[in-house]
């Protein structure tokens, strides 16, 4: 099985910060790496797909990049909405595998 | 716009099957370039992809636990199931389905997923 690996585990940051949330697989995958979000009680909402593909209705804040083993899942303006776990998600191949997650709150 | 709605038992004892069924509306499990999966996710832990099943009635699950799962076409229509035997409080989770983009590996739909406790 390809591992996922997410960093950091959570994160603390102010509205319109910056934030970089980074996955790392433990083997090349291409572009095959998608993000989803996830709020407390409620299914993970697919952001991004093939890496760097805007799912539609996604705020254009949330962008992926990256190909290989290395990708980033980055929030250009935090808003106080975007206070959720992440999680990446690799498809290169079956089993599908996701990251632990990555805990994001609003300072 | 496609909707998926898990349905089933809320708690399981140990040792029995675990039956779930996944109703889809908007849209048909037998459309091409669709799979149609279940995702589990312990209490406050990470997702786990169980399988996925695919119109034309082939499968994959998760070699973690091939030997107690089942996911077939639903006994209504339009639905797909999830039969997991055998369980442990281990199994205890959200159970959802989801619908995945053939190819590309993608989950696009949820259901709002339902929790399965194994206790006695």
């Amino acid at each position: 099985d390809i591992q996922m690996t997410q960093s950091p585990s959570s994160l603390s940051a102010s509205v319109g910060d910056r934030v970089t949330i980074t996955c790392r697989a433990s083997q090349n995958i291409d572009n095959y790496l998608n993000w989803y979000q996830q709020k407390p009680g409620t299914a993970p909402k697919l952001l991004i797909y093939i890496a760097s593909s805007l799912q539609s209705g996604v705020p254009s804040r949330f962008s992926g990049s990256g190909s290989g083993t290395d990708f980033t899942l980055t929030i250009s303006s935090l808003q106080p909405e975007d206070s959720a776990t992440y999680f990446c998600q690799q498809s290169y191949s079956a089993p599908r595998t996701f990251g632990q997650g990555t805990k994001v709150e609003i300072k | 716009q496609l909707q998926l709605q898990e349905s089933g038992s809320g708690l399981v004892k140990p040792s029995q099957t675990l039956s779930l069924t996944c109703a889809v509306s908007g849209g048909s499990i037998s459309s091409d370039g669709h799979s149609w999966n279940w995702i589990r996710q312990p209490p406050g832990k990470g997702l786990e992809w169980i399988g996925y099943f695919y119109h034309s009635g082939s499968t994959y699950y998760n070699p973690s636990l091939k030997s107690r799962v089942t996911i077939s076409v639903g006994r209504s229509n339009n639905q797909f199931s999830l039969n997991l035997s055998s369980v442990t409080a281990a199994d205890t989770a959200v159970y959802y389905c989801a619908r995945e983009a053939t190819g590309r590996g993608y989950f696009d739909y949820w259901g709002q997923g339902t929790l399965i406790t194994v206790s006695s």
